[in-house]
């Protein structure tokens, strides 16, 4: 069966440090990776979405930044983070092939991410 | 631009009860809508997805139904339990290319009070 592992749960880091928060699947080979961010009274903002190693794509302009240097990895980082990136952060997964748009998503179970 | 609204914002109601949970959205062309459950602090678990051919799904206690032309989906919970307090969220898939991008609404949060 498939799983998808966030960590930390939790951070709290001062303005102006770096950030990275990883996520890894298990049980799936070339999944879409998703990084969303839940902020109190905005609900789910998708950040970035990859198709594959090295792609990545941006939904907003933003202090963070996202990589995917494995098949089933993908890492969300700040090189100095704003105390607006403040936030619960979500990975989710999916499988998806060009015209097969049909497939469930799944989510990882967060990082609250506190920045003081 | 899609825009996705889920109402009531918040509800309470007593063990037992049987509720419905409505979610519209502005846009019909959407390949598929997923309902999950978010317990405090946690993840999105996933408990429904309806594909954009279909009208309905079930799962135990819960049955989610799918009327694209209008714009509206509802989350049906029968005999409810305090276990049931959460907030549920809705999203569709809309989108062209390889990625379709999930839509979320605001949520419902539920209280079930035994």
């Amino acid at each position: 069966s498939q799983t998808i592992h966030q960590w930390p749960a939790t951070l709290v880091q001062p303005v102006g440090s770096p950030l990275s928060l990883e996520c890894t699947v298990e049980g799936t080979s070339n999944p879409n990776l998703y990084w969303y961010r839940q902020a109190a009274g905005r609900g789910l903002q998708l950040l970035f979405y990859s198709v594959g190693i090295g792609q990545i794509s941006s939904e907003v302009p933003q202090n963070l930044s996202a990589s995917r240097p494995q098949d089933r990895q993908f890492i969300l980082s700040s090189k100095k983070l704003l105390l607006s990136d403040s936030g619960f952060y979500l990975c989710a997964w999916n499988n998806e092939r060009t015209g097969i748009m049909n497939t469930e998503a799944f989510f990882g179970q967060g990082t609250r991410l506190t920045v003081v | 631009k899609q825009e996705v609204t889920q109402i009531p914002a918040a509800l309470s109601v007593p063990e037992g009860e049987n509720l419905v949970l409505n979610c519209s959205f502005t846009d019909s062309a959407i390949y598929n809508l997923q309902w999950f459950r978010q317990d405090p602090g946690k993840g999105l678990t996933s408990l429904l997805l309806i594909q954009s051919s279909q009208r309905e799904q079930t799962s135990g206690r819960l049955n989610a139904s799918l009327d694209k032309s209008s714009g509206r989906s509802t989350l049906y919970i029968a005999a409810s339990q305090p276990g049931d307090s959460a907030t549920y969220l809705c999203a569709v898939r809309h989108g062209s290319g390889n990625t379709g991008k999930l839509i979320f609404g605001q949520g419902t949060t539920l209280q079930v009070k035994p």
